[in-house]
């Protein structure tokens, strides 16, 4: 069985400072990675994917995360935070290309000025 | 190009009705993948199509059905409507095989 836990239901950074959310995984063979972007009353919208590739993996805007095997992590960062970046991040797990994604429950990202 | 297309955009029922919601995947995309959001929960899988078929199932009971027409487009039906019901609900498309999923943007159902 897959699973993905953030461990953060709510980020606060101000704007300028770093942003790191955090995941930890479960699978019981090698997964395929991703983190999603909801902003309110949008559509989910990729970021970035791992799919056994590189283990650092760049995504839009300025994202990226570490796939870290031995910690079964893939924490999301970046360096500097912007307000356009307020809104819900999902974690999400998947088998092999095809097989259902498996979402985290999301952590709210706010950005204060 | 267009990407995922949903209609409605919300919809109001009422309990013990049945409503069916649509999806037109974008361009390119053969495979269709349905999802409920519960409010400030995470997406959860109810099924997929390809070829016309269901290929995988979440965990949602017989009441949720789908179908997925020739052009690639698909139907997300839902019966005996009950008020847990009320959710957004996402339609994912990508080519087979791909990782590369695109969301629509969802609709809104009410059951009151």
């Amino acid at each position: 069985a897959q699973s993905v836990t953030q461990l953060d239901s709510h980020v606060s950074v101000s704007e300028g400072t770093p942003v790191l959310l955090r995941c930890n995984y479960s699978s019981s063979y090698s997964p395929s990675l991703f983190w999603y972007v909801q902003h309110p009353n949008k559509g989910l919208q990729l970021l970035l994917k791992y799919t056994s590739a590189a283990t650092l993996v760049k995504g839009i805007n300025g994202f990226e995360a570490e796939f870290k095997k031995s910690e079964t992590s893939f924490h999301l960062t970046k360096p500097s935070a912007h307000m356009s970046d307020a809104a819900e991040y999902f974690c999400v797990v998947s088998g092999q290309a095809g097989t259902a994604l498996i979402f985290g429950k999301g952590t709210t990202l706010s950005v204060s000025s | 190009d267009a990407g995922v297309t949903q209609s409605p955009t919300h919809l109001i029922k009422t309990r013990g009705q049945q409503v069916t919601l649509r999806c037109s995947p974008k361009s390119g995309h053969d495979t269709v993948s349905w999802y409920q959001q519960a409010l400030g929960q995470g997406p959860q899988f109810i099924f997929q199509y390809y070829e016309e078929e269901e290929r995988q199932r979440g965990n949602f009971p017989d009441r949720f059905s789908g179908h997925q027409f020739p052009n690639y487009s698909s139907e997300l039906n839902v019966n005996a409507l009950l008020l847990g019901d009320s959710a957004l609900y996402l339609c994912a498309s990508r080519p087979q095989g791909s990782y590369g999923y695109t969301f629509g943007s969802g609709t809104r159902l009410t059951v009151v």
